[in-house]
């Protein structure tokens, strides 16, 4: 079955403490990886993507995601988060020549200032 | 200027009511999906068009039916609600690179 599990639900940290969300996915065939973000009052926005090549790739706001084919994972990450980063993140695969993507159920960050 | 739009923001309604749900966006783009979030925040992809043209329908009521005038639009009219249909729905538009770029959603609450 297709999916994409991510393990942390809801996440509590302090400023300039480290992230690490973590993002598997089930999918057979070639995907393309993405994590979304949505703040508080804002609309869901692309964070970064992975197609191919380097499989650490960065994004917006100091933000970072590898991906690990071998362990079907795109974690996210970053090395020092801000009050401002409290957001819902969202990972999402899409199959390769496909229209469908496939979210996972969100991770709730909240960083405490 | 906003990129992707819905209306309303807010939708009360009594089971067994129809509504719509419009979506509008400026972008250019060709592609557009409805989404559906629930409760658990769990985002699922109901239906995607392009250039018009229904290219996706995940398996979603029949009571469900998307409908586009024409490629900058996707409106989203559901039949006979139930309580089940209580959501958040997202629009997106798909732009350079896959990217999706979503509307506001529309909280939908069914009595």
């Amino acid at each position: 079955a297709q999916s994409v599990s991510q393990h942390n639900h809801h996440v509590i940290l302090s400023e300039a403490a480290s992230l690490e969300l973590g993002c598997n996915y089930s999918y057979g065939g070639t995907v393309n990886l993405f994590w979304y973000v949505q703040y508080p009052g804002q609309h869901l926005q692309l964070l970064l993507k992975y197609f191919s090549g380097d499989p650490l790739v960065k994004g917006i706001k100091g933000f970072e995601a590898e991906f690990i084919k071998s362990k079907f994972s795109f974690n996210l990450r970053k090395p020092s988060v801000q009050w401002s980063d409290t957001a819902e993140y969202f990972c999402a695969v899409r199959g390769s020549g496909t229209y469908k993507y496939i979210f996972g159920t969100g991770t709730r960050l909240k960083v405490l200032a | 200027d906003t990129a992707v739009s819905q209306t309303p923001k807010y939708l009360v309604t009594q089971m067994g009511n129809d509504k719509s749900i419009k979506c509008e966006q400026n972008l250019g783009h060709d592609t557009m999906y409805w989404y559906k979030q629930d409760s658990k925040k769990f985002l699922k992809i109901m239906f995607s068009y392009n250039n018009k043209e229904l290219i996706i329908n995940e398996t979603v009521p029949n009571r469900f039916s998307p409908k586009s005038p024409d490629k900058a639009h996707l409106n989203l009219h559901i039949n006979s609600l139930e309580l089940g249909d209580s959501a958040v729905y997202f629009c997106a538009s798909e732009g350079e690179g896959e990217t999706q770029y979503f509307g506001p959603g529309t909280r939908l609450l069914v009595l």
